[in-house]
């Protein structure tokens, strides 16, 4: 079985403040996935990064980067200098090769960010 | 390319009604998926495909139908509709499923 937690529920900040949302994850597997979605107002669902457990490396996109620990199960989200288009929820999610590849998701960190 | 194209977007159900979500995907993929999302609790798994005529319950299936006659259409059926499927449900579909899915645009289902 594998479970995601995002402990985090809402963060508020001020744009250009920086936000981290954590994420924690939990499977037996060795071989495994994380990806982070992001959900607008508008309510799709857009993909913003995988990981697979071989690579640990982090990540950076522009004003996003990613922090992948496998010592700690986590696979933690910036947003450097935050703007008001970043106020989304954000989902981390885990497949499992054991699993059909089947994505398992956090229940999501609601982040607003005020003018 | 449409990607993934689900119908209705909004759908308000008595209770005891039945009606089908669909689905469509254009982009040849084998894997599908459908979720529900409530508040606080993400996106969970109602029932998934890893090609045509073949499915699986994930883990909310209950009160729920699918079949997958064609690669392209995944649609997902409510037996007899309760106030508790109130939900957004979002269909998902991908080429290879360790690559992550592509979303629908979602439906959001309102049961009185």
């Amino acid at each position: 079985a594998q479970k995601v937690t995002q402990a985090q529920t809402e963060i508020s900040v001020v744009e250009k403040e920086d936000v981290t949302l954590d994420c924690v994850y939990e499977t037996r597997d060795t071989t495994y996935y994380l990806f982070w979605y992001k959900q607008p107002p508008s309510g799709e669902l857009v993909f913003l990064i995988r990981r697979n457990s071989f690579d640990e490396q982090n990540e950076i996109s522009g004003r996003y980067s990613w922090n992948f620990q496998k010592s700690t199960s986590s696979f933690n989200f910036t947003i450097t200098a935050s703007q008001v288009v970043d106020s989304a929820v954000y989902f981390c999610a885990l497949s499992i090769d054991s699993n059909d590849y089947k994505l398992s998701f956090g229940a999501g960190t609601t982040v607003t960010v005020r003018a | 390319n449409a990607g993934v194209t689900q119908t209705p977007k909004f759908q308000v159900l008595k209770t005891g009604q039945s009606m089908t979500l669909q689905c469509a995907q254009d982009m040849n993929h084998e894997y599908m998926s459908w979720y529900r999302q409530d508040p606080g609790m993400g996106l969970r798994l109602i029932h998934y495909s890893v090609g045509a005529g073949i499915t699986d319950q994930g883990e909310v299936p209950n009160g729920y139908n699918v079949s997958r006659s064609t690669t392209e259409d995944f649609p997902l059926r409510l037996l007899s509709a309760a106030p508790s499927q109130t939900s957004v449900y979002f269909c998902a579909s991908s080429y290879e499923a360790r690559e992550g899915y592509t979303f629908g645009s979602g439906t959001r289902l309102t049961v009185v």
